[in-house]
């Protein structure tokens, strides 16, 4: 079976330092990552995936995302914190052999203080 | 391009009565089609998916039902809502290419008292 664990419920980070939100992955075969942001009552929004190649990948609103499989873990970042990326942010798994059931954390939620 | 849409976009039932959440996928044909449930606020539960029409998959047991009449419409229902229904319901597709990456409509939130 796939996980996924944020071991983070919040994180604080003041506007203009860097941001880092953790997350951990389990599949059996080759892992499909992603991460999705969401703003109070509304959808997820898809940021950025990790499917093969560099394991530095790079999204929307100047979010990236480092992949290391040693430790099987798939952090976002952002060199420099807006107060507007406040949310709750969920990273993502699905098996890249498998069907595309996607299994999501419980989420991180990001507080950005001016 | 593609959009979702789902409505209602808020409900309050009561204990007992029925329950219909629609969702409709434009500028795609064929897509899988996932019912999510985010429960205070917090992480994503999936109920149920389809491959096509008339196919579902249950994820959980529960009070809820799912089913695909059309291509692009997915329906999720309830006879008898129970308290522990109450929460914000997504519907999600598959993008077309890539990984897979899920792309969802703005939820529908559901109190039931």
């Amino acid at each position: 079976a796939q996980s996924v664990a944020q071991p983070e419920d919040q994180v604080n980070v003041a506007e203009g330092n860097p941001l880092t939100v953790k997350c951990t992955y389990s599949v059996s075969g080759n892992p499909y990552l992603f991460w999705y942001v969401q703003y109070p009552n509304r959808g997820l929004q898809f940021l950025l995936k990790y499917i093969t190649g560099d394991n530095l990948v790079k999204g929307s609103y100047g979010f990236e995302a480092e992949f290391n499989k040693s430790q099987t873990s798939f952090h976002l970042k952002k060199p420099s914190a807006l107060v507007s990326d406040s949310a709750l942010y969920f990273c993502a798994v699905r098996d890249a052999g498998g069907y595309q059931k996607v299994t999501f954390g419980t989420g991180t939620k990001l507080q950005v203080i001016p | 391009s593609q959009t979702i849409h789902q409505w209602p976009a808020t409900l309050v039932q009561p204990v007992g009565s029925p329950l219909s959440l629609e969702c409709t996928v434009e500028g795609t044909s064929n897509p899988n089609l996932y019912w999510y449930r985010q429960a205070a606020g917090r992480g994503l539960q999936l109920l149920f998916y389809s491959v096509g029409i008339g196919q579902i998959s249950s994820e959980v047991p529960q009070n809820l039902s799912a089913s695909r009449p059309q291509d692009r419409q997915f329906i999720l229902s309830s006879k008898k809502l129970l308290l522990s229904d109450s929460g914000f319901y997504l519907c999600a597709w598959v993008g077309l290419a890539g990984a897979g990456e899920l792309f969802f409509g703005e939820g529908s939130r559901l109190t039931v008292l």
